[in-house]
């Protein structure tokens, strides 16, 4: 499975974006980057996913370099509900075996929006 | 609001006392995950169930059992909770597992305390 690494913590001031960047460089052809959160205390919440082209929904962007060996997600205007550990996981899909599929969580980023 | 329902919230149990911890979906989705997240810890697999067929991870304790009665309920059977079984048992469905789509709802969580 391709493994991901993101910074452990990091801050951002209410109102300012936040990006978050992911390293993913073992990531292979097929393979999709998506983004959860879990705030304290909740079950994760799906935020955004993509292959290769960067992606754009109500939540955050997804831009992804040309290589795929990274994503950064963008928060265009963090709030103070958005301070959560959040997750970059790399899922294979379109193969038989499950074991490609399934949501491998690694450590996460944590995110604290500073009033 | 369609949603994922975990009962009970917070579960005190004795060691080696087995309990149960209940999921529920309006989702009607077609996949039920149960994941352990123990403290700091990002969430991990335990076992899923497509429909009625069931899917163990390879390093899920024997002490852990699921099943699955209906399409809306799943249950998590731990048949001799140990110490180390304190966790936040994750419940979380998907319409289906192969394709990008198909991301993951969670649900609040069961925070388990083995006294």
């Amino acid at each position: 499975d391709a493994k991901t690494t993101q910074p452990t913590s990091m801050d951002c001031a209410e109102g300012r974006a936040a990006n978050l960047p992911c390293n993913h460089s073992t990531i292979s052809g097929n393979e999709y980057v998506y983004w959860y959160r879990q705030i304290h205390s909740q079950g994760p919440q799906y935020i955004i996913h993509g292959l290769k082209n960067n992606e754009t929904n109500e939540m955050a962007s997804l831009i992804i370099t040309e290589d795929r060996k990274s994503s950064t997600l963008i928060l265009p205007h963090a709030t103070l509900r958005d301070t959560a550990v959040y997750y970059c996981i790399v899922r294979g899909l379109l193969r038989p075996n499950f074991g490609n599929e399934k949501l491998t969580f690694g450590t996460g980023t944590r995110l604290t929006i500073i009033p | 609001d369609a949603m994922v329902i975990q009962n009970p919230r917070y579960q005190v149990t004795q060691f080696g006392k087995p309990v149960t911890l209940s999921c529920s979906q309006t989702l009607n989705h077609n996949v039920m995950y149960w994941y352990q997240q123990k403290s700091s810890q990002a969430p991990k697999l335990l076992f899923h169930y497509y429909d009625k067929d069931f899917n163990n991870e390879a390093d899920t304790p024997d002490n852990f059992q699921s099943r699955r009665p209906n399409t809306s309920f799943c249950f998590l059977d731990i048949r001799s909770p140990g110490l180390g079984d304190a966790a936040m048992y994750l419940c979380a469905t998907s319409r289906g597992r192969q394709g990008p789509s198909y991301e993951q709802y969670f649900g609040p969580g069961t925070r388990l305390t083995v006294t």
